[in-house]
């Protein structure tokens, strides 16, 4: 099972700041099936990125995603309100996913 | 615009089995894409259960493969989930949700989440 390790656990922004949330993969996983999520408390998550870098139907862009092999890397270029959240990355591989432990964004 | 609803019983006992169906509105579940289910235990991550195609195709989570049953009634438009031998531990929000696998991999719409507890 490949295992995603998400850091901080917690980063504390303001409004207008960038984040950098990251997701290492304890072994490498194809870009294709690397995506991102955003999670509001009482809400079912939201995907944000796909394929690590293409962005969904209706994301902003100051959602960017990037990264290969075992690191990736979701950017917000500058926070708005409505961003603070908990963020998790997903991979697919060997016929099974896996999410990371999440990152909580809190102002 | 396609949106899935969930639906089931909240509580279940230990050793029963637990029961969820969603029901897909705005796509055909007979079209393209695949079928699944989530669940997040409460102030905790996600985890994939397990996902159906309407070709027949089936794919589980190697850790709950032996308790798990899907199904896709294409007729009704719906797909089901059967967890047998509930403990404590199966307490969570489930989630239905719309998974795509063709180049990329990802569940792009999901449902509002079932909160299901497991005790006597």
């Amino acid at each position: 099972e490949i295992v995603l390790t998400q850091s901080p656990g917690t980063l504390s922004l303001s409004p207008g700041e960038r984040a950098t949330l990251s997701c290492r993969a304890s072994q490498s996983v194809s870009s294709n099936y690397l995506a991102w999520y955003q999670q509001k408390p009482g809400q079912a998550p939201r995907l944000l990125i796909y394929g690590a870098s293409s962005r969904a139907t209706g994301i902003p862009d100051r959602f960017s995603g990037s990264g290969s092999g075992t690191d990736f890397t979701l950017t917000i270029s500058r926070l708005e309100p409505e961003d603070f959240a908990v963020y998790y990355c997903q991979q697919y591989g060997s016929s099974s996913y896996t999410f990371g432990q999440g990152t909580k964004l809190e102002i | 615009q396609v949106q899935l609803q969930g639906s089931g019983p909240g509580l279940v006992k230990p050793s029963e089995t637990l029961s969820l169906t969603c029901t897909v509105s705005g796509y055909s579940t007979s079209s393209g894409f695949y079928w699944g289910w989530l669940r997040q235990p409460p102030g905790k991550g996600l985890e994939w259960i397990a996902t159906i195609h309407h070709s027949g195709s089936t794919y589980f989570n190697p850790s709950l493969k032996s308790r798990v049953t899907i199904s896709l009634d294409t007729s009704k438009n719906q797909f089901s989930l059967k967890l047998n031998s509930v403990t404590a531990a199966d307490t969570a929000v489930y989630y239905c949700a719309r998974e795509g696998r063709v180049g990329t991999t990802r569940f792009d719409f999901w449902g509002q989440g079932t909160l299901v507890t497991v005790s006597s």
